[in-house]
């Protein structure tokens, strides 16, 4: 089974500050891992994903993740974030042999501060 | 890119009435969908694993006679709350896997259900 730990449930910051949001797994086997959001009053769209290669992986709207198999962590971060990037954010692992399935941590709601 | 509607999208019933949620894949197939629920300010929990043309696979805790699911077609499943209590109330989404795009799941607006 697999379970995934999102620190922190709030992170407020100013605009054109950096942000990482963090996110650590736990799971018995390989696994997928992904960052969605959720803007409000929308459903969940997928960020980006980690699924082989590169342990770095980007959005198309300047977010990165890396993957870090020996800390079982996948933080997101961007360098500058905008106002338009306030949503809440889940980080969510899926068992590469399994059926799919997504586990979701606890999601971190992001602020951002003119 | 896929989309995945949900109907209602909002819905509020007396206790011990049933209500249906529908979720249909608009511009694709879907042989697997996934139902959720989520708690006010809490994650995602994965409910039950809908599958086209047999029984569908529910996670541990969730009661399968509560939780009724159909999933009729290759575009359509349906989540049923039978006799609903103010407990059941909370934010319901589904998901469909893309065929093609392994583990890239397409989520729904979801269905906030109030029970009375």
């Amino acid at each position: 089974a697999q379970s995934v730990t999102q620190l922190d449930s709030q992170v407020p910051v100013f605009e054109e500050a950096p942000v990482e949001l963090r996110c650590n797994y736990s799971s018995s086997v390989s696994v997928y891992l992904f960052w969605y959001v959720q803007y409000p009053n929308q459903g969940l769209q997928l960020l980006l994903k980690y699924l082989s290669g590169s342990t770095l992986v980007e959005s198309i709207n300047g977010f990165e993740a890396e993957f870090n198999k020996s800390q079982t962590s996948f933080h997101l971060r961007k360098p500058s974030v905008h106002i338009s990037d306030t949503a809440e954010y889940f980080c969510a692992v899926s068992d590469r042999q399994g059926a799919q399935k997504l586990v979701f941590g606890q999601g971190t709601r992001l602020t951002i501060n003119p | 890119g896929a989309v995945v509607s949900q109907h209602p999208s909002r819905v509020i019933c007396k206790s011990g009435t049933s209500v249906k949620i529908e979720c249909r894949s608009l511009d694709f197939q879907a042989t697997t969908m996934f139902w959720y629920r989520q708690f006010p300010k809490q994650s995602l929990m994965l409910m039950a694993t809908s599958n086209e043309g047999s029984k569908a696979t529910y996670e541990q805790g969730v009661e399968k006679d509560k939780f009724l699911i159909n999933h009729a077609s290759l575009t359509l499943s349906t989540l049923t709350v039978t006799s609903a209590h103010p407990e059941d109330s909370s934010f319901y989404i589904c998901s469909a896997p893309l065929a093609g795009k392994y583990n890239e799941q397409f989520f729904g607006p979801g269905t906030r259900l109030t029970v009375l």
